[in-house]
């Protein structure tokens, strides 16, 4: 299950499990929303990303929805896999006069059992 | 062969003592990051350069100073470390440093203030 507190959010799935990852975000503006993995002792690697004007994208396995009527952004995974294992991060790019920056959500810790 | 690379991996120092990260793309990128995860994870941009010009420029301590000698070169000087200072810094690039590109980001630097 999934659950919010104090600490980064956890979900715990089962190996060959779909897993989803939500994500809020405050900013009405941004425009871009991208997904990064970050592995344990490394930095974040891009998964997939969204332009506001659409609102869902397919790559290999993943899936990202983008709801912007409740500013909320999600990531699908189909058939987890224990190397799925690692901290998720969302990130929106205001845009205007934002230039590159991404601003980070909180992160989501999953964890795939074999 | 990798993208962005950043030195040292891990930096243990004491407190008051000056340290700099040095970061490196060979992705021919005009535009380079900085950030910081502090010990919950949370990813927050220090400094932004395009081109060797700064962009981006954060509310950090005037004791961060970032340099970029050319456009595949990132430094970040540290003076007078404080215990608050240790986290993981974090490297990245992206092509123009526009609004809708991902950042491709490097494994980090260690920092821990004793």
């Amino acid at each position: 299950g999934e659950s919010v507190g104090l600490h980064l959010p956890t979900l715990s799935v089962q190996e060959g499990d779909n897993s989803i990852i939500n994500c809020a975000y405050s900013n009405s503006a941004s425009d871009y929303f991208i997904w990064y993995k970050q592995e344990s002792g490394k930095g974040p690697q891009f998964i997939i990303d969204i332009r506001s004007n659409m609102d869902k994208r397919q790559g290999q396995r993943v899936t990202v929805l983008l709801n912007k009527t409740v500013k909320h952004l999600s990531l699908q995974i189909a058939a987890t896999q224990p190397g799925d294992s690692a901290v998720y991060f969302c990130a929106e790019n205001a845009g205007g006069t934002s230039y590159g920056k991404l601003t980070f959500g909180q992160g989501t810790i999953l964890t795939v059992h074999p | 062969d990798t993208a962005v690379s950043q030195t040292p991996k891990y930096l243990v120092t004491q407190m008051g003592n000056d340290k700099s990260i040095k970061c490196e793309q060979n992705l021919g990128h005009d535009t380079m990051y900085w950030y910081k995860q502090d010990s919950k994870k949370f990813l927050k941009i220090m400094f932004s350069y395009n081109n060797k010009e700064l962009i981006i420029n954060e509310t950090v301590p005037n004791r961060f100073s970032p340099k970029s000698p050319d456009k595949a070169h990132l430094n970040l000087h540290i003076n007078s470390l404080e215990l608050g200072d240790s986290a993981v810094y974090f490297c990245a690039s992206s092509p123009r440093g526009t609004t809708n590109e991902k950042l491709f980001f490097g494994s980090g630097t260690q920092l821990s203030v004793l």
